[in-house]
């Protein structure tokens, strides 16, 4: 299995509150990703990295704020958590491969219960 | 941008059967297409990939896929279900080398096995 841990693994707050869902990789993977799976819509991406201090906004990126001061860790931030943000947050890691391609490697994900 | 639909939220299917999960897709180019699949309280597997050439691809636990073109579609296949192939399956679409930006999932499809 790809070195892939988040922390903490489950976590309820209250609404209004910050949080931050931190996600650690030891494969040294230049890209990291966090989606969200909540019922009935799959896996959706909020938001990417493609290096150090490099992100992008995905599908459903509102209410969220990523950062990435080192390779390994890539941390997603609730800034003033609601209700709606309650689900199962996964975060994800590539790299290409001698043919130029990309695979993605997930961790377990966390659960974040928003009261 | 691109999008999957996995027609069927749950199939059930005895245990020793043929599986025939549907995926259809859309998007303007070339697609990188992925199947994953998610046991329950776990993170998700890939299962297999589709980048280019043959458009039979054979992935692990005795799964394979066939690309599709003109049908825009890449239908995971097994030719005997297990009890332990119970789980929840997504298929996925990547675009930029094969995903690098993240890829867009299906709602996914719940496979229930029956004795």
């Amino acid at each position: 299995d790809a070195g892939i841990t988040q922390s903490p693994r489950h976590k309820v707050t209250e609404t209004g509150t910050p949080v931050t869902l931190r996600c650690h990789q030891t494969e040294n993977h230049r890209y990291m990703y966090w989606y969200r799976q909540d019922p009935g819509h799959g896996l959706r991406l909020i938001h990417y990295s493609y290096g150090v201090k490099d992100t992008d906004k995905g599908e459903v990126s509102d209410g969220y704020s990523v950062s990435r001061s080192k390779t390994e860790d890539f941390l997603l931030t609730l800034e003033s958590a609601t209700s709606s943000q309650t689900s199962v947050y996964f975060c994800a890691i590539s790299d290409s491969d001698s043919s130029g391609q990309y695979e993605q490697y997930f961790g377990p994900g966390t659960r974040l219960t928003v009261t | 941008a691109q999008s999957v639909t996995q027609p069927d939220i749950h199939i059930t299917v005895s245990e020793g059967a043929s599986l025939e999960l549907r995926c259809n897709y859309s998007y303007g180019a070339t697609p990188y297409l992925f199947w994953y699949v998610q046991s329950p309280g776990q993170g998700l597997q890939l299962l297999l990939k589709y980048f280019s050439g043959d458009t039979l691809v054979q992935g692990i636990k005795g799964f394979e896929a066939e690309f599709k073109r003109s049908q825009s579609s890449f239908n995971l296949r097994k030719p005997s279900v297990h009890w332990s192939d119970a789980a929840e399956y997504f298929c996925a679409v990547g675009a930029f080398g094969g995903g690098a930006d993240g890829l867009t999932f299906g709602k996914g499809t719940h496979l229930i096995i029956q004795p």
